[in-house]
């Protein structure tokens, strides 16, 4: 059963233009979600997070978006740049209790075309 | 600085045999984390060490797994009689304390474990 959902697998942008990356949870307990990039061969790096008392925080050309009543949030990135292809996890805990446990999407893998 | 560092980066093993990962953390960092990663799946959470206390097994998918912490410090993941589907990627990370809140953890690059 999978709490956090990254439906798309894949996501192909042009340069410039901006990159939409989506994640679904279930678990209604999760209150800090956050994103990670992963290129190949190494491992996930943080990018962004958000808080559930938030529903939006930017940070230069990263802005995540949180739409708690959808259970629903998304990564925008723009201007897209090549560099930024890499495979994106969407990750979610929740404070009460075990607040180290990430829950892990999938990932999607972005690719931005010079 | 240095990051968190993983050894082996690549393991090929046989079914049945033992194996052991090493994860040495970024110096200063308190928390210790595992997760696994098989073909097609998000990182699964296996193992956290904190401090001196006792650490959360919670997500150790068998009683083949095991792991240690010593000295605070550098951590070995073992598993025993290794099956074909404990191959993935074993990921290590660290933080400076549990949580999350803005205490993000740091990843090593990983092991990539094979079980034939």
């Amino acid at each position: 059963d999978q709490q956090v959902k990254q439906n798309s697998p894949s996501l192909s942008v042009q340069e410039g233009r901006i990159s939409i990356l989506n994640c679904d949870y279930t678990n209604s307990m999760f209150d800090y979600f956050l994103w990670y990039k992963k290129y190949p061969a190494e491992g996930p790096t943080f990018l962004i997070s958000i808080s559930s008392i938030k529903d939006k925080n930017e940070d230069g050309r990263f802005t995540v978006f949180l739409n708690k009543s959808a259970k629903h949030l998304s990564l925008h990135i723009v201007p897209s740049q090549p560099g930024d292809s890499a495979v994106y996890f969407c990750a979610a805990s929740y404070s009460g209790g075990s607040n180290y446990k990430l829950t892990f999407g999938k990932g999607t893998l972005l690719t931005v075309n010079p | 600085g240095a990051g968190v560092s993983q050894s082996p980066s690549n393991k090929v093993t046989e079914k049945g045999k033992d194996v052991e990962l090493r994860c040495d953390p970024i110096s200063g960092h308190t928390a210790l984390y595992w997760y696994r990663q098989s073909l097609g799946q998000g990182l699964e959470f296996l193992i956290y060490f904190q401090g001196n206390s006792a650490p959360d097994k919670s997500g150790l998918p068998s009683d083949r797994f095991s792991a240690e912490r010593t000295g605070g410090s550098v951590s070995t993941l073992t598993i025993q009689r290794t099956q074909q589907e404990d191959s993935a990627v074993y990921l290590c990370a660290s933080s400076l304390a549990g949580g999350t809140g803005g205490k993000t953890q740091y990843f090593g690059p990983g092991t990539r474990l094979l079980v034939l």
